[in-house]
């Protein structure tokens, strides 16, 4: 089945305590990003990547790292996480040449840094 | 980069047709436009795409003028089921660099 994975759905954790969401991906896609989703403040990108080796800032990209070593995966870093972090966050893939904009979203993770 | 301003809620009845407009003066000329739909606690999910005109597919339609500053998505008759918020996203990912970012979605609500 064609899906995007996310992991942990769920996730409190303590401010300054290094954590990874994982994002995974079974479609081959080149496109990946990440978005967290605050109430009142609709989607906003956080990074995304182009193809392996290569991304770039989104909308909201402090506090964040990511990396893409591998074309299915694209982990997103929280180094040292803060209270205003607390969100949930979405992972999404599309294929660049195919639909333009057709993103395929994971089911999200929900972060809670106390 | 094209932003966009969608209404940030909006009352239905089940049967009725629903139209949502989004505004994205900005728009650039390869830009398209996508709509998605979000349940809670789920991911947005693709719905429909246009580049200009009108595009139908099975579960909705998306209006397009000739200068491409605005859209609208609408949803016919309507159920209980649409209850959702809906995104409207203006961008092209084939290009290098293209960030995509949505609108502040539309809560669409829909009464029995």
């Amino acid at each position: 089945e064609a899906q995007v994975t996310q992991n942990p759905r769920y996730l409190i954790t303590v401010t300054g305590k290094k954590l990874t969401v994982t994002c995974s991906q079974n479609m081959n896609h080149e496109y990946m990003s990440w978005y967290r989703q605050d109430p009142g403040l609709g989607l906003r990108q956080i990074y995304y990547s182009m193809n392996v080796e290569v991304t770039d800032k989104g909308d909201v990209p402090e506090g964040y790292k990511v990396s893409r070593k591998e074309k299915r995966n694209f982990p997103l870093i929280l180094e040292s996480p803060s209270p205003n972090q607390t969100s949930l966050y979405f992972c999404a893939s599309s294929f660049r040449t195919a639909v333009p904009g057709e993103l395929f979203f994971g089911e999200g993770s929900r972060l809670t840094v106390l | 980069l094209a932003k966009t301003t969608q209404p940030i809620s909006m009352d239905s009845y089940e049967g009725q047709e629903v139209n949502i407009t989004c505004s994205h003066n900005n728009i650039a000329t390869n830009d398209y436009i996508t709509w998605y739909q979000q349940f809670p606690s789920q991911g947005p999910r693709f719905i429909i795409q246009g580049y200009k005109t009108k595009v139908t597919n099975e579960v909705a339609s998306l209006f397009i003028p000739a200068d491409r500053k605005s859209s609208t998505l609408s949803l016919p008759r309507v159920s209980l089921s649409d209850t959702a918020v809906y995104y409207c996203l203006v961008g092209d990912l084939r290009a290098a660099g293209n960030k995509l970012t949505f609108g502040g979605g539309t809560r669409v609500l829909v009464k029995p």
